[in-house]
């Protein structure tokens, strides 16, 4: 099992729709949440992330996280076209290096 | 936000030859940075863990001879690809650590060994 699933998708949704991506992890350890997007042929960008359970927005996006359930969401409200990239989710483990474990990351597209 | 450079963005190489890939923070330092690898359709895959002065710490089955990484001063690392060969052709990306916590990613760079 891996330590952090995220349904590669595809997922297309029309323009306005509001978008929910998931994850789900397994290491009780973790403790904070991150979301990249990723548009295609270029590196990651830091959307958002968080810490404790509950939701934190910022803007259209809104982050959610159920350390109870192990699972974490990003929801993305009047979806835009502009907005189709592939999204991770990513954790870092804090000991040591800080190094970050991903989920295979959901190709999302917004269809005007 | 953060920013990270890489240079080049895109380089063609013959097989046999070294290739050098530049990564920099332009707008905060960064004791710690990263070296990914990417295949289409793919999720991103840790090959190293660079550190400012010291060796790199290389992920399991990450030949270090191979993929020679250099984090020289507090804004710049750099990956040489050495006697690259067709099977190393991919997406190499590298990100900076600000902080404790918070990585930012550079563009990416795309090998082609030909």
């Amino acid at each position: 099992q891996k330590e952090v699933e995220q349904d590669p998708g595809p997922l297309s949704v029309p323009e306005g729709a509001i978008v929910s991506l998931n994850c789900t992890y397994s290491n009780s350890a973790f403790q904070y949440f991150m979301w990249y997007r990723q548009y295609s042929r270029k590196g990651p960008e830091l959307l958002m992330y968080t810490y404790s359970s509950g939701n934190k927005e910022d803007g259209r996006f809104t982050a959610q996280v159920d350390k109870s359930s192990k699972y974490i969401s990003l929801f993305i409200r009047d979806s835009q076209p502009s907005d189709s990239a592939t999204y991770l989710c990513a954790m870092p483990i804090i000991q040591g290096a800080q190094k970050l474990v991903f989920g295979q990351g959901t190709r999302l597209t917004i269809n005007p | 936000g953060a920013v990270v450079s890489q240079h080049p963005s895109w380089v063609i190489c013959k097989s046999g030859t070294s290739v050098k890939i530049e990564c920099r923070s332009l707008d905060f330092q960064a004791t710690t940075m990263f070296w990914y690898r990417q295949f289409p359709k793919q999720s991103l895959m840790l090959m190293a863990t660079s550190n400012e002065g010291s060796k790199a710490t290389y992920e399991q089955g990450v030949e270090k001879d191979k993929f020679l990484i250099n984090h020289a001063s507090l804004t710049l690392s750099t990956l040489t690809v050495t006697s690259a060969h067709p099977e190393d052709s991919s997406f190499y990306i590298c990100s900076a650590l600000q902080g404790a916590l918070e990585q930012y990613f550079g563009p990416g760079t795309r090998l082609t060994v030909t």
